[in-house]
């Protein structure tokens, strides 16, 4: 696609509930990133891809996060076990560079209610 | 102490007013970003940068990495410009990106 597509745009959920949140990123994109934005808050780094593997995973606030990447393209980011400080919107970017974060490219995110 | 802040929280303007937002890091970094987000947008790079200074359109940022500051300046600003400003510094190993809170801009006509 033209541009950094996240699915879905929307998810509500119930407290203890997985989620799985999806990013595709612009074809030939090396590096790809996951953040979040709580209601009120600043971006927050939560996981960064480059290729398929993932040199810095320190912005996972806890064990029921994680993320993988396949074929140096589609990423998903799950969610375990959901609580309510969970609700945010979840970024993807993604950038053509190695090494360097080059121009970022970001999706519409995908907002996460959970109730 | 964030390790970027950005100066000021919020800001007003009148149409046509020439601003400037500020940017200050802690941290040694390889480059500086420069992002927008519109109320209920998604966000856009407007700049990266790891020296000297950078021109597009009504919007320049320059940066000055001994004092590590960057500047991001509208020009003949429009209520279309009204929207959160983020500045973000890459450093690190991992090329980790660190935000700022962001500048709320409001322009009025």
């Amino acid at each position: 696609g033209a541009g950094v597509s996240q699915s879905p745009s929307n998810k509500v959920t119930e407290k203890g509930k997985d989620v799985e949140l999806r990013c595709d990123p612009i074809s030939g994109h090396t590096a790809l990133y996951w953040y979040r934005q709580s209601l009120g808050q600043g971006l927050e780094f939560l996981i960064y891809f480059q290729g398929n593997s993932a040199p810095d995973k320190s912005g996972l606030p806890s064990d029921r996060f994680s993320a993988e990447r396949t074929g140096g393209s589609v990423s998903t980011l799950t969610i375990q076990r959901t609580q309510q400080e969970d609700s945010a919107v979840y970024l993807c970017a993604s950038s053509r560079y190695r090494g360097s974060t080059g121009e970022l490219f970001f999706g519409e995110g995908s907002r996460l209610t959970v109730l | 102490k964030n390790e970027v802040e950005q100066s000021p929280q919020n800001l007003t303007a009148q149409e046509g007013e020439f601003i400037t937002i500020n940017c200050s890091y802690s941290v040694g970094i390889s480059a500086l970003h420069w992002l927008q987000q519109h109320p209920g947008g998604g966000i856009v790079s407007l700049f990266m940068l790891s020296s000297g200074k950078k021109k597009h359109g009504r919007l320049i940022a320059t940066i000055n990495i001994q004092e590590k500051h960057s500047s991001l300046h509208i020009t003949a600003s429009h209520p279309r410009d009204s929207a959160v400003y983020i500045c973000a510094v890459e450093g690190g190993a991992t090329n980790k990106l660190i935000f700022g809170t962001g500048t709320l801009l409001a322009v009025q006509p």
